[in-house]
């Protein structure tokens, strides 16, 4: 237990699909990741929240859409995804932007 | 530019025998350094880190020191076991920045 909890832990979804994926942190940390993780790839930061507002897009493509209603939860709305987008999907948490993150189990995502 | 460089895996090892994952980084500022893993279908755990020069973190018989006149962070095990399977990720933060940059990950596979 991490104290970041990811749900659904698995996704397959159709690209014609509206989902969301929900990530929840019990740390009282003000700062939230999305991070994807693709099969031989780098991990990439998708996007950052500090106190819920939203600090960094990394030139995410507009198919994912990050919402942020508190400082403990943070979502990631998708929507006519592309098979390319199959990942494992991260969540992670920080007290501060300049301390280590914390992350969650991840979320699986298989786009068909 | 900011990066963080990994020893190229697949490493594999037999049980009770010593690891070494080389990491080296380039950064513009003072880092804090940390080493995380990735177990089969899990996300990533902070393994240890450190802030400042000469810090040594430690953490499950795993080591690393900051070392500063050689910008390095090598990861050791004096005796791995099965268990220990897992991708390790090297990384770092700096001081007013607000994401992690992470290395591209060592697949270590313990064989008994």
């Amino acid at each position: 237990e991490t104290g970041v909890t990811q749900t659904p832990r698995h996704l397959v979804m159709g690209m014609t699909n509206k989902k969301s994926l929900k990530c929840e942190q019990h740390l009282g940390h003000n700062a939230m990741y999305w991070y994807k993780q693709s099969a031989k790839k780098p991990l990439e930061l998708m996007f950052v929240y500090n106190f819920k507002e939203q600090t960094e897009n990394n030139s995410v493509p507009s198919r994912f859409s990050p919402e942020c209603p508190n400082s403990s939860h943070l979502f990631l709305h998708l929507h006519t995804l592309q098979p390319e987008d199959s990942a494992l999907y991260l969540c992670a948490s920080s007290q501060t932007r300049n301390t280590e993150a914390f992350f969650g189990q991840g979320t699986r995502l298989t786009v068909v | 530019g900011d990066s963080v460089t990994q020893m190229e895996g697949p490493v594999t090892l037999s049980e009770e025998a010593f690891l070494t994952i080389n990491c080296t980084y380039t950064a513009t500022g003072y880092p804090s350094l940390f080493w995380y893993v990735q177990y089969p279908g899990e996300g990533l755990q902070l393994l240890l880190k450190a802030t400042k020069a000469d810090d040594k973190g430690s953490n499950k018989g795993f080591e690393a020191t900051y070392r500063k006149e050689t910008t390095s962070f090598h990861l050791e095990k004096g005796s791995v076991q099965v268990s220990d399977s897992a991708v390790y990720f090297c990384a770092y933060i700096i001081q007013g920045a607000q994401k992690l940059v992470f290395g591209q990950g060592t697949r270590l596979t313990i064989n008994p």
